[in-house]
């Protein structure tokens, strides 16, 4: 069974430029989340999704970042402007139902120069 | 303060020996519990699930949840080198279910 992916791996930006960020969740799964992780700390959560529903979204920088699941499947994962603060690790994962194991992709390291 | 707590570490053991990796967490109504292992550079990657009290063995991974005292723990018996990571806890809080982590803790596993 394929697993999360994400795309791309590695993305440099300059302040200020847009930039997206794409997830396949494992198929099946209905829920999927993006969570942002700075190094040496946790993940964060920035949104979850119930099929194509957008819930517990209220970390998600709404001014700069969005968000889209269309048809309840892949996802994106937008910021723009980026500003350098956005420099991190931004995750996806999916999980069967909101209290089953979460299964995360490779992760996209976003660096903001 | 929040919600998950974990001691960053590193925690450091030689290889053979067991590893005791703890986590405490702060709703009362939390319901699930996991365990990550990160490898530096990579993506959690999800190790032992947890829903009720008392101990859950999976190879060499022991969990053990405790709600009443609001903690959980790792267990990792033989350690070998190739646990050296940072390992994850994540809690399901409360109402809302959303899947809450620590910061984590580092463990090395010298030979």
């Amino acid at each position: 069974e394929a697993g999360v992916v994400q795309s791309p791996r590695y993305k440099i930006i300059e302040k200020k430029q847009p930039v997206a960020f794409w997830c396949n969740p494992i198929s099946g799964h209905n829920t999927l989340y993006w969570y942002l992780q700075n190094l040496g700390q946790g993940p964060e959560l920035l949104i979850r999704y119930e099929n194509e529903e957008a819930v517990d979204d209220s970390q998600l920088p709404k001014d700069r970042f969005s968000a889209e699941r269309l048809k309840g499947v892949d996802s994106t994962l937008k910021i723009q402007p980026a500003e350098l603060g956005d420099s991190a690790v931004y995750l996806c994962a999916s999980s069967v139902t909101v209290t089953t194991e979460a299964f995360f992709g490779q992760g996209t390291r976003l660096t903001v120069v | 303060q929040k919600e998950v707590e974990q001691n960053s570490g590193p925690l450091s053991v030689p290889e053979g020996a067991i590893a005791s990796l703890n986590c405490t967490y702060s709703d009362r109504g939390s319901q699930s519990f996991f365990w990550y292992r990160q490898y530096s550079g990579k993506s959690p990657e999800l190790i032992m699930s947890i829903y009720s009290n008392g101990d859950k063995e999976d190879g060499r991974f022991t969990a053990q949840l405790n709600k009443a005292s609001q903690y959980v723990s790792l267990l990792i018996r033989d350690s070998q080198p190739s646990d050296s990571a940072t390992y994850l806890c994540a809690v399901n809080t409360g109402g809302s279910y959303i899947p809450t982590f620590g910061r984590g803790t580092s463990l090395i596993v010298h030979p």
